[in-house]
């Protein structure tokens, strides 16, 4: 099976420094991969995905990055805001044509004014 | 906008009172789940359909059941909410199984 893993559950970042939340899995035919973020009362949002074939990928302040061979996955947030301040889940689809995803534990991202 | 909307956003029943919780997309996707939350921890995948094929988890207690009438909409019924129901309730949708999975904003459970 599948577990995730998140290596720090809290994370307290000065508005304005960069953020890296990291992710961990176990299966190595894991294909798939999506960052959420989960604001206070409300669902999950996506944020950025990535497929195995990558090993980076870069949105808009947010970048992904996968390492196959260590089963490792971050979310990097520059310039961090305020609105930065959620919860962010990893989400990992275990192999090609699953309908599931696993999910990590989640790190609370709180941005310091 | 197209998106997922889950009503009602707060919802309080009695122990053992039936309840339903309502989700609808406007994406036209093909997969429709529902997730429960509970504090601090991360979604748990209760069910899904993909278009009208039902998928049980293994572990998801009988108390909870889902009808999915069309397309469009997917419910969530719990047929005698104990008080370890309450919960976050999420809807999610994704176009084919696999692919992203977009989430609705939750129903909040009380249970009294």
């Amino acid at each position: 099976g599948e577990s995730v893993g998140l290596h720090l559950p809290t994370l307290s970042v000065q508005e304005g420094d960069n953020s890296i939340i990291n992710c961990a899995y176990s299966n190595s035919a894991s294909d798939y991969f999506i960052w959420y973020k989960q604001e206070s009362g409300k669902g999950p949002q996506f944020i950025i995905d990535i497929r195995s074939n990558m090993d980076k990928r870069q949105g808009q302040r947010v970048t992904v990055l996968l390492n196959k061979t260590v089963k490792h996955l971050s979310l990097q947030i520059a310039a961090t805001q305020p609105g930065d301040s959620a919860v962010y889940f990893c989400a990992v689809r275990p192999n090609f044509g699953n309908e599931k995803l696993t999910f990590g534990t989640g790190t609370r991202l709180t941005i310091i004014p | 906008d197209a998106m997922v909307i889950q009503n009602p956003r707060y919802q309080v029943t009695q122990f053992g009172k039936p309840v339903t919780l309502s989700c609808s997309q406007t994406l036209n996707h093909n997969v429709m789940y529902w997730y429960q939350q509970k504090s601090s921890q991360a979604p748990k995948l209760l069910f899904h359909y993909y278009d009208k094929d039902f998928n049980n988890e293994a572990d998801t207690p009988d108390n909870f059941q889902s009808r999915r009438p069309n397309t469009s909409f997917c419910f969530l019924d719990i047929r005698s909410p104990g008080l370890g129901d309450a919960a976050m309730y999420l809807c999610a949708t994704s176009l084919d199984p696999g692919a992203t999975q977009y989430f609705g904003p939750g129903t909040r459970l009380l249970v009294l």
